[in-house]
């Protein structure tokens, strides 16, 4: 079965501290993996996508297909950072097809205080 | 450049009711997929329209149905409401036909509850 796993609800830490949020998938084939963000009052929004390698607001992730996973970290966490994560899987076979097909996990609420 | 937009903001209807929700997608954007977002879970994947037909639907009844218009606006039809229903709907729209393109842009969604 696809499935996307978020194993924490809440993240805290202190704000400069490094933060990893993590995300394991379960999918027979090579999936997109996906991070999105909802901040306080505002739309889900893609923060970055694993094919595109990217770094965006100092996140990174590396899909890593040996152990199913797609961790986000940050080495210096900032209070903007709070906000709810969702990690989200695309089946490649929908790839063109039905790119809206997106499983997501549960979510993390990360929370970074001052 | 215009966002999705979603309307209702909220709606209360009762078990048995239909209802129907509302979508424009963002300027640009030709498809348009539906979420359901239960409280405490992740958005789950109701169905996709793409020149105005279904093209991919997940686990979810008939009576969920949509439509999609030239505009490339939708509609998410709930017949037989049932308590478990309740929840946030999120339309999403993106361009489809672009390579690479896969970022969906999402609405504020309607929060739908079922008494």
């Amino acid at each position: 079965a696809q499935r996307v796993t978020q194993p924490e609800k809440l993240l805290s830490v202190f704000k400069g501290a490094p933060v990893e949020l993590k995300c394991n998938y379960s999918y027979s084939g090579s999936p997109e993996l996906f991070w999105y963000v909802q901040y306080s009052r505002q739309r889900l929004q893609l923060l970055l996508r694993h094919i595109s390698r990217e770094s965006i607001k100092g996140f990174t992730a590396d899909l890593n297909k040996g152990e199913t996973s797609f961790h986000l970290k940050k080495p210096f966490a900032q209070e903007e950072d709070s906000a709810m994560y969702y990690c989200a899987l695309r089946p490649l076979m929908n790839y063109g097809g039905s790119q809206g097909n997106l499983i997501f996990g549960k979510g993390t609420k990360l929370s970074v205080k001052p | 450049e215009t966002g999705v937009t979603q309307s209702p903001t909220h709606l209360i209807k009762t078990r048995g009711q239909q209802v129907t929700l509302r979508c424009s997608s963002q300027s640009g954007h030709n498809t348009v997929s539906w979420y359901q977002q239960a409280l405490g879970q992740g958005p789950q994947f109701i169905f996709q329209y793409y020149r105005e037909e279904e093209n991919g639907r997940g686990n979810f009844p008939p009576r969920f149905s949509g439509l999609q218009f030239p505009n490339y606006s939708s509609e998410l039809n709930v017949n037989a409401l049932e308590l478990d229903d309740s929840a946030l709907y999120l339309c999403a729209s993106s361009r489809t036909g672009l390579p690479g393109n896969e970022k969906l842009f999402f609405g504020s969604g309607t929060q739908l509850s079922v008494l």
